[in-house]
């Protein structure tokens, strides 16, 4: 079947550095990938998506690189702020409108 | 516009009674889907409503029905709560044409 997991299930870093949180798919048909943000106590908000026909994506502050071949996703945050501090998910397509979630990776900022 | 609301917050049930879980979303969006999320853990699609009319198996449905009354709302019930029906329960949202869903506030129940 098809599964989404995180490599690490914790991450922490210092407020001001750049933070790397990793994600492998399984599905290698699936055309769709999001990131959602879940602050504690809330529902995930979505950060960033891109399509399987691109490998690079920016918005503010996230970049999210896919590489098809390996099958690996990866969110990158510039600058990590006290407010980045959440659980992240990356989330793939898994057909019919449906999104098949992975474990999650929680991101702790150290001051 | 309030987006995705859930109702209620938080519930504790005792073993073998029923509850309705109710979503609505004011985005005039096609699709709707029930997820529980269990702790440590990501989301996992219990039913989910591809439009109005339909509905179909998700994931983890046993022990779950569904109802799409309208475009608007989706609710879920749970007609004998186990305890292993303990979770955080989040509806969510989407256009037809994208991917991209919109996840209500959650609702926390508790089932001893």
């Amino acid at each position: 079947g098809e599964s989404v997991g995180l490599h690490l299930p914790t991450l922490s870093v210092q407020e001001g550095d750049n933070s790397i949180i990793n994600c492998a798919y399984s599905n290698s048909a699936s055309d769709y990938f999001i990131w959602y943000k879940q602050e504690s106590g809330k529902g995930p908000q979505f950060i960033i998506d891109i399509r399987s026909n691109m490998d690079k994506r920016q918005g503010q502050r996230v970049t999210v690189l896919l590489n098809k071949t390996v099958k690996h996703l990866s969110l990158q945050i510039a600058a990590t702020q006290p407010g980045d501090s959440a659980v992240y998910f990356c989330a793939e397509t898994g057909g019919a409108q449906k999104l098949v979630f992975g474990q999650g990776t929680r991101l702790t900022i150290n001051p | 516009n309030a987006g995705v609301t859930q109702t209620p917050k938080f519930q504790v049930l005792k073993t073998g009674q029923s509850m309705t879980l109710q979503c609505a979303q004011d985005m005039n969006h096609n699709s709707m889907y029930w997820y529980r999320q269990d702790p440590g853990m990501g989301l996992r699609l219990i039913y989910y409503s591809a439009s109005e009319g339909t509905t179909d198996k998700g994931e983890v449905p046993n022990g779950y029905n569904v109802s799409r009354l309208n475009k608007r709302e989706f609710s879920l019930r749970l007609e004998s709560a186990a305890p292993s029906q303990t979770s955080v329960y989040f509806c969510a949202s989407s256009e037809r044409e994208t991917y991209e869903q919109y996840f209500g506030p959650g609702t926390r129940l508790t089932v001893t």
